[in-house]
């Protein structure tokens, strides 16, 4: 039973258009959704993150907004660069009784932005 | 310093072998995790240790045996493994307290491949 969706698996984007990368959730009880990025051979690398109370957070190019009553959530990238090129990991947590970590990942969306 | 350094970068070991992976981080974190990731799949959690203590076990067999010896090291202890345990083993650290799904910092992992 998969709570955190992405069901894109891969994304092509021209350089200086948006990248648009989504990610659907199952379990209402998660409050906190996290994007990571990930090149090949490296661990994963915190991007932006957003609280349930919220539904926009922006950090430079990069904006997450989460849509709660349609459990969504999407992250935009503009103008996306060759350099975004990497996978993308929606995660999500809930918390609960002094446990921590408790991040569930999705598959993952390749994002290729091409010259 | 805000890396998490893991060794060996690859490892490959028979069913009959006992090795270990290493992590460390001088971030001042007190929360570290072990994470499994197979190709294509996302990172699924193993452990948390939360201030040198393991917190979370998600009923991972016992030929893996975390190890926690001080702040900054975290080893995975294997034995006996089987050739499907072969996957990315990822090291994470975060700040404990901080709120459930924090801020994780993830290592490069160590590519592990069991004959």
């Amino acid at each position: 039973d998969q709570q955190v969706k992405q069901n894109s698996p891969s994304l092509s984007v021209q350089e200086g258009r948006i990248s648009i990368l989504n990610c659907d959730y199952t379990n209402s009880m998660f409050d906190y959704f996290l994007w990571y990025k990930k090149y090949p051979a490296e661990g994963p690398t915190f991007l932006i993150s957003i609280s349930s109370i919220k539904d926009k957070n922006e950090d430079g190019r990069f904006t997450v907004f989460l849509n709660k009553s349609a459990k969504h959530l999407s992250l935009h990238i503009v103008p996306s660069q060759p350099g975004d090129s990497a996978v993308y990991f929606c995660a999500a947590s809930r918390g609960y009784g002094g446990s921590q970590g408790n991040l569930i990942f999705g598959k993952g969306t390749k994002l290729s932005v091409k010259p | 310093d805000t890396e998490v350094t893991q060794t060996p970068k690859h490892l490959v070991m028979g069913m009959t072998n006992k090795k270990s992976l290493k992590c460390e981080q001088h971030m001042g974190h007190r929360a570290m995790y072990w994470y499994k990731q197979k190709a294509k799949k996302p990172p699924e959690l193993m452990f948390v240790y939360s201030y040198e203590k393991l917190s979370i076990n998600e009923s991972v067999p016992s030929r893996f045996s975390p190890e926690c010896p001080n702040s900054s090291l975290l080893n995975l202890h294997l034995h006996a493994l089987q050739p499907e345990d072969s996957a990315l083993y990822l090291c994470a650290s975060s700040r404990p307290g901080q709120g459930f799904g924090e801020k994780l910092f993830f290592g490069s992992g160590t590519q592990l491949s069991v004959l």
